[in-house]
């Protein structure tokens, strides 16, 4: 157990549709990432919150958006779904903001858009 | 950009050793990454090397780098069924973003 925890575990939903996915981080890492894995292009970095704030901006397309609030959960929020957004999307946390590698990875939110 | 470039299968038998071979662009990182997930789950960091260092052994893993060919290599001694699983090399680029490779299935058959 990683310590991060990702709600839902599974979602299906129709194109169009907006989702939310959850993320608590591990207690005390003040850094939240957002990762899609899907078949095709792998594991690609989406988004980086560091204590409330953006910090690093990757893949992320215009009709996604995320945030962490002040009790560092974070929400990523997909919207417009199209049938290329099914992915598993991960969260991890670390205690810094950037440099060191270790991240704590939740167990993912699969999304299926059909 | 940063690119990181990993094949995609590995297959082996059990009790053989295995070979992760992993490239990279260009990276400013002070480590290196490997990285695992077993089926159904996050990933998990496996073990990391200063890019100050060529080797790092930790029990049956033993990491390469060579820093001149941009080539990272994780090698798993007596390969056992618990090891299948998805490998992943990750490099830190300037912006501090931890970048991965596509990842590497390795399965190992008893």
């Amino acid at each position: 157990d990683s310590g991060v925890t990702q709600t839902p575990k599974h979602l299906i939903t129709a194109t169009g549709q907006r989702v939310t996915l959850r993320c608590s981080p591990r207690s005390g890492d003040l850094s939240v990432y957002w990762y899609q894995q899907s078949l095709d292009q792998g594991l690609q970095f989406l988004i980086q919150y560091y204590n409330g704030e953006e910090r690093a901006k990757g893949n992320i397309l215009e009709r996604f958006s995320a945030q962490q609030f002040p009790d560092l959960h974070s929400e990523l929020n997909l919207s417009s779904l199209e049938l290329g957004d099914s992915a598993l999307y991960f969260c991890a946390s670390s205690v810094e903001g950037q440099g060191f590698g270790e991240l704590f990875f939740g167990e993912g939110s699969r999304l299926t858009v059909l | 950009g940063e690119d990181v470039e990993q094949s995609l299968f590995l297959s082996v038998r059990e009790g053989d050793s295995s070979v992760i071979n992993c490239t990279y662009t260009d990276s400013s990182s002070t480590y290196l990454y490997w990285y695992k997930q077993e089926p159904g789950a996050g990933l998990q960091l496996l073990t990391y090397i200063f890019s100050n260092m060529d080797m790092k052994q930790d029990q049956r893993l033993t990491v390469l780098l060579n820093k001149k060919d941009k080539h990272l290599s994780l090698r798993i001694a007596d390969t056992q069924t618990g090891d299948s699983a998805i490998y992943f090399c990750a490099v830190v680029n300037q912006g501090g973003k931890l970048i991965f490779g596509q990842g590497t299935e390795l399965s190992v058959k008893p």
